[in-house]
């Protein structure tokens, strides 16, 4: 079972709009969400992240959305541009690895952005 | 850039031979990981390592072993090549709460 749900495997946005990205997670122990970048032929890139003590988390035209009674967080990127056109994974550590302090992490599926000119 | 690198990028093999894949980082890092991504899957852990000779097993370690003599070397071993093992493989390093990623070697097995 997936414990990290991205339900988008898609996304389309004209250039200059709000993109949103969305996770959802099952387990209520997951206190650390992080989001990558990928670009095609290359490793994801870490772009943000946010502790589960807040609820909203921002890093120039990146802001990350936290709601813990709906496990749910978000990824909003404003304004779009297209060199911003790349697959984002939502992640989050591992609770059971936390006995070693391993950081593990369980990824989501990803979701393929698109933005338009 | 975390200093990694992945060796070889591209490599295309039978199946049955035995593949290793080289991670080398050059910031001393602790932690190092070995992930798979396949279309449909999203990255998922293979192996990794907290030290040196200190591995352990992820979700997909079946056909899968892992070594780390030194700290900056981590390597992936395909015992017996499958073609279901045929994906992209990303190395990755632990920075406090991150981690940062290779560029990946683009594994096929013929």
């Amino acid at each position: 079972d997936q414990q990290v749900k991205q339900n988008s495997p898609s996304l389309s946005v004209q250039e200059g709009r709000i993109s949103i990205l969305n996770c959802d997670y099952t387990n209520s122990m997951f206190d650390y969400f992080l989001w990558y970048k990928k670009y095609p032929a290359e490793g994801p890139t870490f772009l943000i992240s946010i502790s589960s003590i807040k609820d909203k988390n921002e890093d120039g035209r990146f802001t990350v959305f936290l709601n813990k009674s709906a496990k749910h967080l978000s990824l909003h990127i404003v304004p779009s541009q297209p060199g911003d056109s790349a697959v984002y994974f939502c992640a989050t550590q591992d609770p059971l690895s936390y006995g070693g302090s391993q950081g593990n992490l369980i990824f989501g599926k990803g979701t393929k952005l698109s933005v338009k000119p | 850039d975390a200093g990694i690198t992945q060796s070889p990028r591209h490599k295309v093999t039978e199946t049955g031979t035995p593949v290793t894949l080289r991670c080398h980082q050059t910031e001393n890092h602790r932690y190092m990981y070995w992930y798979r991504q396949d279309p449909g899957h999203g990255l998922r852990l293979i192996h990794y390592s907290y030290g040196v000779k200190d591995t352990d097993k992820g979700e997909v370690s079946d056909g899968y072993s892992v070594s780390r003599s030194k700290t900056e070397d981590f390597l992936l071993t395909l015992e017996s090549a499958t073609s279901s093992q045929t994906s992209v493989y990303f190395c990755a390093i632990r920075q406090t709460y991150e981690q940062y990623f290779g560029p990946g070697t683009r594994l096929t097995v013929t």
